[in-house]
């Protein structure tokens, strides 16, 4: 089974406008940790937001939020007043404890002006 | 402070040469990871290190990979014999630690071309 899905290969958002990017895991483990990872073209991965699996509050930096629903296993992201810059690869990923880090499949956002 | 380094940060080669690729992380984190990106596709974990020893190597493709942390900093990617599929971007990232809510910061990547 794969540990983290991201299901929208591709998704458009109008500048100022907010977007959720989708992501469910699939974990057994108590104790985890969920990333969100930004790429853009230039090809470095840039850390956004942290979400851990005790933590009683949603994460924010920021105009990036994490939508933690931990009874459904989603942690999706929530950018808030889109920017062009915001254009670029998204990824998804999971680490448990002592473990490797999952990363999903990605979305590609793209900022419309 | 500094980030991740790799060097270098292109390199071609023939099939059936081997290449070493190095990866210099954020001074003070233990924990050290290698993965692989084909284009489109998210990173594929390749191996991970926790200090100098190899904590997880279930990701290395075949026996032609190999890396080492001799002294708990630096690391090296070793590749032997090859192939045009071992074309990719090479991303080294490291991590305070392994604890789960660690985050791992990458460096800039590799990008590794088999003629």
């Amino acid at each position: 089974a794969q540990k983290i899905t991201q299901t929208q290969p591709g998704m458009f958002v109008q500048e100022k406008e907010a977007v959720t990017l989708d992501c469910t895991y699939d974990t057994s483990d108590p104790s985890y940790g969920l990333f969100w990872y930004k790429q853009p073209s230039s090809g470095e991965m840039i850390f956004l937001i942290y979400q851990g699996s005790y933590d009683q509050q949603n994460a924010t930096e920021g105009r990036y939020s994490l939508n933690f629903q931990k009874a459904r296993k989603s942690a999706n992201l929530v950018i808030s007043a889109s920017q062009l810059g915001d254009s670029a690869m998204y990824f998804c990923a999971m680490r448990e404890g002592g473990n490797q880090f999952y990363f999903g499949t990605g979305t590609s956002l793209t900022v419309i002006p | 402070g500094a980030g991740v380094s790799q060097t270098p940060s292109n390199k071609v080669t023939e099939k059936g040469k081997y290449v070493e690729l190095r990866c210099d992380p954020i001074s003070g984190h233990t924990a050290l990871y290698w993965y692989r990106q084909s284009l489109g596709q998210g990173p594929e974990f390749l191996i991970y290190f926790q200090g100098t020893g190899a904590a997880d190597d279930s990701g290395l493709p075949n026996d032609r990979f190999f890396a080492v942390r001799p002294e708990g900093s630096v690391s090296t990617l070793k590749i032997q014999r090859t192939e045009r599929g071992d074309s990719a971007v090479y991303l080294c990232a490291s991590s305070l630690s392994i604890r789960a809510a660690d985050t791992q910061y990458f460096g800039p990547g590799t990008r590794l071309t088999v003629l």
